[in-house]
């Protein structure tokens, strides 16, 4: 069985561009999750969808939005890139819903803001 | 505001020793408790997960124990290997409020031949 996958792995983009980062969860899956990592600042909780529909959001601003698709598979997109926006972003797909159920993370799409 | 602490944030031991990871979090009112390993500049790997009504999980080398009521949980390592060298994190997730899991920053863990 196929893991998350996530596209691209890597990126580099120029600050005040927009991006589009994409996740596929495991076959099955219904939940996708978005997590943020820096060393700084840790794993900080993006948002998650359920069945195309988001059911939370961490605290981040609204330049960061996501969708999900009816064949499970998830996009986000962080508008008018920052600096501190350099950071890995990893996705989670669970059977059930969100962290009540046992999360698989994919391998991360690492952005770096120049 | 649930916030999660992992102590030590970085251990090294002799291959074979058997060691304890620890994890505390402020908010005993959990869902659950996931602990994962990340190798360096990848995603992470999902070890074990305690319902918030189990004690203990094992699989393998692993055993993790959950204490709710003290607000922690141990991570239990026999036998170490130089593969076990890794970043072990624990997450939480909180009872009425957001659904979300809560990290603790790690403990970066080396295992020397």
């Amino acid at each position: 069985k196929a893991g998350v996958t996530q596209t691209p792995r890597y990126l580099i983009k120029t600050r005040g561009q927009q991006v589009t980062l994409s996740c596929s969860p495991i076959s099955g899956h219904r939940s996708v999750s978005w997590y943020q990592q820096t060393p700084g600042q840790g794993l900080q909780f993006l948002f998650e969808y359920f069945s195309e529909t988001q059911r939370n959001k961490g605290n981040f601003p609204g330049r960061f939005s996501g969708r999900q698709f009816s064949n499970s598979r998830s996009e986000m997109n962080v508008s008018t890139l920052e600096l501190g926006d350099s950071a890995l972003y990893l996705c989670a797909s669970s059977l059930g819903l969100g962290p009540l159920d046992e999360q698989f993370f994919g391998p991360g799409t690492r952005l770096t803001v120049l | 505001k649930q916030e999660v602490t992992q102590i030590p944030a970085a251990l090294s031991v002799p291959e074979g020793e058997n060691l304890v990871l620890n994890c505390s979090f402020t908010d005993s009112a959990i869902y659950n408790l996931q602990w994962f390993r990340q190798d360096p500049g990848k995603g992470l790997t999902s070890l074990l997960l305690i319902q918030s009504s189990q004690r203990e999980q094992t699989s393998g080398r692993l055993n993790a124990s959950l204490d709710k009521s003290s607000g922690r949980s141990t991570l239990y390592i026999a036998a170490s290997q130089p593969g076990d060298s890794a970043t072990y994190l624990c997450a939480v997730v909180t009872q009425g409020g957001s659904e979300k899991l809560v990290f603790g920053k790690g403990t970066k863990l080396t295992v020397n031949p």
